[in-house]
């Protein structure tokens, strides 16, 4: 079963606007992940969040982890057309990277 | 240094055919992982390999897939008899060692079964 769920699963904002992406987990983790995916390619990876951390910041981009709540949300300030794409969470649950265990997606639409 | 590469890209394959997915991991990594992805939906982990050895399996379907990442050359997904619920992207990432939480993807293998 899927460990993440995230939230919306589909998000139309305007350029310049900030957006935020919710992602839920089941169980308890030890890292959890965010990528993104361009329509028909790879993932790329943004940002990594240790199970001790609550905030982490990289460039325009927020995530952070409520371990009680089993949650994260990742944070896209003035958002770019470029920004358009589907975003992941994804959790991993041992010590060692082993596998990852990812969430359904936002689809998140800049509009210019 | 080149990314994780996947080839082909793009595989047709009619039911009942063969259809081998091969990765070649970044310079340096000796970790690999296969996952799948329907359409619409996240990524399912399949396979978590290292050289000769396949560490996890958990996620690969007891029937008609294998995979291998042997001392030379790339890793292989390789999938007997096919039929049209394999139709997906098949990614495969590497890391550098087992300590390295992150994995880098590579474009992925879309796989449609005609």
């Amino acid at each position: 079963s899927q460990q993440g769920e995230e939230d919306p699963q589909a998000l139309s904002i305007q350029e310049g606007e900030n957006a935020t992406m919710n992602c839920s987990y089941k169980t308890s983790i030890n890292n959890l992940q965010w990528y993104r995916q361009n329509s028909g390619r790879g993932l790329v990876h943004l940002i990594l969040i240790r199970s001790n951390e609550r905030e982490k910041h990289s460039g325009r981009l927020r995530v952070t982890l409520d371990t009680s709540k089993k949650s994260s949300s990742l944070l896209i300030t003035a958002s770019r057309a470029a920004d358009t794409a589907s975003y992941f969470c994804a959790t991993d649950r041992n010590f060692g990277n082993e596998k990852l265990t990812f969430g359904t997606g936002t689809r998140l639409t800049i509009i210019p | 240094n080149a990314g994780v590469m996947q080839n082909p890209r793009h595989l047709v394959r009619r039911r009942g055919q063969e259809a081998r997915l091969r990765c070649s991991p970044m310079k340096g990594h000796s970790h690999v992982y296969w996952y799948r992805q329907l359409p619409e939906e996240g990524l399912k982990f399949m396979v978590y390999l290292q050289k000769e050895n396949i560490i996890d399996e958990s996620g690969m379907p007891k029937e008609r897939f294998s995979a291998e990442f042997p001392k030379e050359g790339p890793s292989i997904l390789r999938i007997q008899q096919v039929v049209r619920g394999d139709s997906a992207a098949y990614f495969c990432a590497s890391s550098i060692d087992r300590n390295s939480y992150e994995q880098y993807f590579g474009p992925g293998t879309r796989l449609t079964v005609t």
